[in-house]
């Protein structure tokens, strides 16, 4: 069974400029999560989806970032503008809707630098 | 404010000694604990985790952690580490009615042959 996938692994890209991040997870999984991890911090979590529903986005830093799941498969992430304190690894998790829903599978996560 | 924490972010230790890292949380009712680990190039990934019952829980490849819940603690054990154990080790914690993981810092391991 194939896990999470993210694309790209690592993404490069100037301040000011946009970027888009692309989550696939595991097939089955309504619940899909994005997490980031600034350098030298925790791991934060940033919204859920039920599906193409956002379930719980209270954890999104600002409206430049704007999340979603079309057709309740894959997510994209776009940050827009970027900024220099975008940097770092996003991760993206999948659980299943019933139980053990609270047994999140990571992906590998996307570096993004921002320069 | 809530949050998760652990202590001692680079432990350095040799094989064959025990490890324990310290995870305390500051959320109140209800809470479910995880701890995750990351190996070098690869994915986080469940290492044990805490419902309900026995507050000793075993994990994969020789882990264990305890639940105390007077001491809003769920700290990582194991008796014996092998240099396969290097890696980052992230205790979290899922407040019941929620599905957000919160994760502490995380602890580097690095563990000499």
């Amino acid at each position: 069974e194939a896990g999470v996938t993210q694309f790209p692994s690592h993404s490069v890209i100037e301040k000011g400029q946009t970027v888009t991040l692309r989550c696939d997870p595991i097939s089955g999984h309504d619940n899909l999560y994005w997490y980031r991890r600034v350098m030298g911090k925790e791991i934060k979590f940033l919204l859920h989806f039920v599906k193409e529903s956002k379930q719980d986005e209270s954890g999104m830093p600002n409206n430049r970032f704007l999340a979603e799941r079309t057709g309740g498969t894959y997510s994209t992430l776009k940050v827009q503008p970027a900024e220099l304190e975008d940097s770092g690894v996003y991760f993206c998790a999948s659980s299943l809707r019933t139980a053990p829903y609270y047994e999140q599978y990571f992906g590998p996560g996307t570096r993004l630098t921002v320069t | 404010a809530q949050s998760v924490s652990q202590h001692n972010h680079h432990v350095i230790l040799s094989e064959a000694a025990s490890l324990e890292l310290g995870c305390n949380y500051s959320y109140g009712g209800t809470v479910n604990l995880f701890w995750y680990v990351q190996y070098p190039g690869q994915h986080l990934q469940l290492l044990l985790k805490y419902f309900s019952g026995d507050p000793l829980v075993k994990g994969i490849k020789g882990f264990e952690a305890e639940f105390i819940k007077s001491k809003f603690s769920f700290n990582l054990r194991k008796p014996s580490v092998q240099w396969s154990d290097t890696a980052e080790y992230f205790c979290a914690v899922m407040q019941y009615g929620n599905n957000r993981l919160a994760f502490g810092k995380g602890n580097q391991v690095v563990v000499i042959p």
